[in-house]
């Protein structure tokens, strides 16, 4: 069963960098046709999309985080990750990873999520 | 970027009751459209791929349906467990895009 966990500070200063892993387990992130995502859900708000990257290394961004925005790869930890420059209160949220693909390209599996609080 | 709308954004129906719920894509995404069900501090959990097929492990009580722009969630008979956000999200192309949920609980 195909497993994915988040780790990260809970706590992230104003203007500092946001960086967060996610953990693949029960299966290879190098798998053909699965992008491996981040999505974000501010607090009592609906869900917001990263990013994507596909294992070989290519990135689809949202545009509206594109500047602020790196998602990578560590094959050999069968790990992604995700870092957020020039953070605000507003990126405040639980961030998920979760599997793109498989089931009509849609997210299947994702992890539990991990609230990450932007605070002084 | 293709947005997508849903409606209504909440909704309260009895146990036993049928549950409707549809969303709308700003351009046709033929049946590249999924469903999720997120219950209070969990993630989102899919229970629709490619606009109907259903999920594994995903109850019968659910079904999709839809193509191009217009799609809809159907509970055809809604249980206590199923107080939930449905949210649609278009899986036609980058960026993803979700819907912005409607809310379903219990008269």
């Amino acid at each position: 069963q195909l497993q994915l966990q988040e780790s990260g500070p809970g706590l992230v200063k104003p203007s500092e960098t946001l960086s967060l892993t996610c953990t693949v387990s029960g299966g290879s992130i190098s798998s053909n046709n699965y992008y491996w995502g981040w999505i974000r859900q501010p607090p009592g708000k609906g869900l917001e999309w990263i990013g994507s990257l596909y294992y070989s290394g290519s990135t689809f961004y949202n545009a509206s985080l594109k500047a602020r925005v790196t998602i990578s790869v560590d094959a050999s930890k069968n790990q992604f990750s995700l870092k957020l420059s020039s953070v605000t209160a507003a990126d405040t949220a639980v961030y998920y990873c979760a599997r793109r693909g498989g089931s009509g390209r849609s997210f299947d599996y994702w992890g539990q999520g991990t609230l990450v609080t932007v605070s002084s | 970027d293709i947005q997508m709308t849903q409606s209504p954004s909440s909704v309260s129906a009895s146990v036993g009751d049928r549950v409707t719920i549809t969303c709308q894509a700003s351009q046709g995404i033929s049946s590249w459209l999924a469903w999720y069900q997120q219950k209070p501090g969990k993630a989102p959990k899919l229970l629709i791929y490619s606009a109907s097929s259903l999920q594994s492990g995903v109850p019968s009580r659910f079904s999709g349906s839809g193509s191009g722009t217009d799609f809809t969630l159907t509970i055809s008979s809604l249980q206590p467990e199923d107080i939930a956000t449905y949210y649609c999200q278009q899986a036609n192309s980058f960026p993803v895009t979700f819907g912005p949920g409607t809310k379903v609980d219990i008269k």
